[in-house]
């Protein structure tokens, strides 16, 4: 079946401007993550949703970030006022359920670039 | 705050040699503990998950292994290929949140 997709693969943005990075989990997945990974920082978690509960947002790095998951399928992730150090490859993972020690599935990325 | 740390950053090995690459942890408290391969400008790719009731999990040439009490977890390549060459990272999962925490990963290479 289908694997967890991202778009846009790459977004290169100025300075200043918002952004949009959408993630389509796989179909039947109740958890949805989001997770950064740039360079001289790894890879660090964002946010993930769990069904209908409140998201745990404490990996988001500040009130620029924001994510939201529509119907409990589809996400988006938004930045606002992009910044230089934003420029990463942001990417989704899905499972069936979080917190239940399920296998975590990744998508291939969007990277982002803030000029 | 879990740590998560890989030894070595980077290794280059002759094809066919068999290996080892090191993950250590430092709270114990974690659900599991997954390996997964990156290649370049690519996504995760998950290869191996042990529960923190097990001691190891294989695959085909992988094996990995964890001790919880001492906050280590092994990944041991047998035969190795060229085609083995990418990132590999270790992740645990904290019973505190369903998160994973990264290691910063080793660069394996496998020369032909």
């Amino acid at each position: 079946g289908a694997g967890v997709s991202q778009s846009p693969s790459n977004k290169v943005t100025e300075k200043g401007k918002d952004v949009e990075l959408r993630c389509d989990p796989i179909s039947g997945h109740t958890a949805l993550y989001w997770y950064r990974q740039s360079l001289g920082q790894g890879l660090e978690f964002l946010i993930y949703f769990q069904g209908n509960s409140a998201p745990d947002k404490s990996g988001l790095p500040s009130d620029r970030f924001s994510a939201e998951r529509t119907g409990g399928s589809v996400s988006t992730l938004t930045i606002q006022r992009t910044q230089q150090e934003d420029s990463a490859v942001y990417l989704c993972a899905s499972s069936l359920v979080a917190g239940k020690s399920y296998e975590q599935y990744f998508g291939p990325g969007t990277r982002l670039t803030v000029t | 705050k879990q740590e998560v740390t890989q030894i070595p950053a980077a290794l280059s090995v002759p094809e066919g040699e068999n290996l080892v690459l090191n993950c250590s942890f430092t709270d114990s408290a974690i659900y599991n503990l997954q390996w997964f391969r990156q290649d370049p400008g690519k996504g995760l790719t998950s290869l191996l998950l042990i529960q923190s009731s097990q001691r190891e999990q294989t695959s085909g040439r992988l094996n990995a292994s964890l001790d919880k009490s001492s906050g280590r977890s092994t990944l041991y390549i047998a035969a190795s290929q060229p085609g083995d060459s990418a990132t590999y990272l270790c992740a645990t999962e904290e019973t505190s949140g369903s998160r994973l925490t990264f290691g910063e990963g080793t660069q394996l290479t496998v020369n032909p």
